[in-house]
């Protein structure tokens, strides 16, 4: 079994419209959660921690559920400039950071 | 601060040939992973170096090794290659130990194509 399970997508959605992105993980032990958003051909680079109360970043939440191992991104008002590969990312780190990655979820925004 | 670098950002290698790819962590970091990508797949964890071994690993063939330096740099070798082994080789630097949540930072990447 996978650490980290997304729906792969693709999701296309136009402009303004609100996007819901799932991810589950397996290990009961896992410390710290992320999004990571990663461009064609470029690097992940970190959007946003997922903390247990819930977190918002302008036009981007994260919720975490630890009963039910589910992470989850929602991104209001979506513009083009969000298409991107979004990745869940698991730290398993009860022996030192271990980052964990899903297999991303494909967003295009379209005009 | 010049984050993560990896050199050499592209790479064209023939089948059966052996590759080595280098990592400098984040100023401050002392932990390097690396990951595989392969196209339209996340990365794949490959391994992980901390005082210069091996602390953990994914499932990746003895083909794979590492080493650490100690100024934390790091290098992945692959032996024998093979057509499959060509993605995105990605390295991620980050505390061992920290405080609360912490991230990683990856560096841009090593693109590997085996022919």
């Amino acid at each position: 079994r996978k650490e980290v399970e997304q729906d792969p997508g693709p999701f296309n959605v136009p402009e303004g419209a609100t996007v819901a992105f799932n991810c589950t993980y397996s290990n009961s032990a896992s410390q710290s959660f992320f999004w990571y958003r990663q461009d064609c051909r470029k690097e992940p680079k970190l959007l946003m921690s997922v903390y247990s109360s819930g977190n918002e970043d302008g036009r981007f939440t994260a919720q975490l559920n630890r009963a039910s191992q589910y992470i989850s991104l929602l991104i209001r008002d979506s513009k083009l400039s969000d298409s991107a590969t979004y990745l869940c990312v698991v730290n398993i780190g009860y022996t030192g950071n271990q980052f964990y990655f899903g297999t991303g979820t494909s967003l295009t925004v379209i005009p | 601060d010049a984050g993560v670098t990896q050199s050499p950002t592209h790479l064209i290698k023939t089948r059966g040939q052996q590759v080595t790819l280098r990592c400098s962590p984040k100023s401050g970091h002392d932990t390097v992973s690396w990951y595989q990508q392969a196209l339209g797949q996340g990365p794949q964890f490959i391994f992980q170096y901390y005082e210069e071994e091996e602390r953990q690993r994914g499932n990746f063939p003895d083909r794979f090794s590492g080493h650490q330096f100690p100024n934390y740099s790091s290098e992945l070798n692959v032996n024998a290659l093979l057509l499959g082994d060509s993605a995105l080789y990605l390295c991620a630097s980050s505390l061992i130990f920290s405080q609360g949540a912490t991230e990683a930072f990856f560096g841009q990447g090593t693109r590997l194509t085996v022919v």
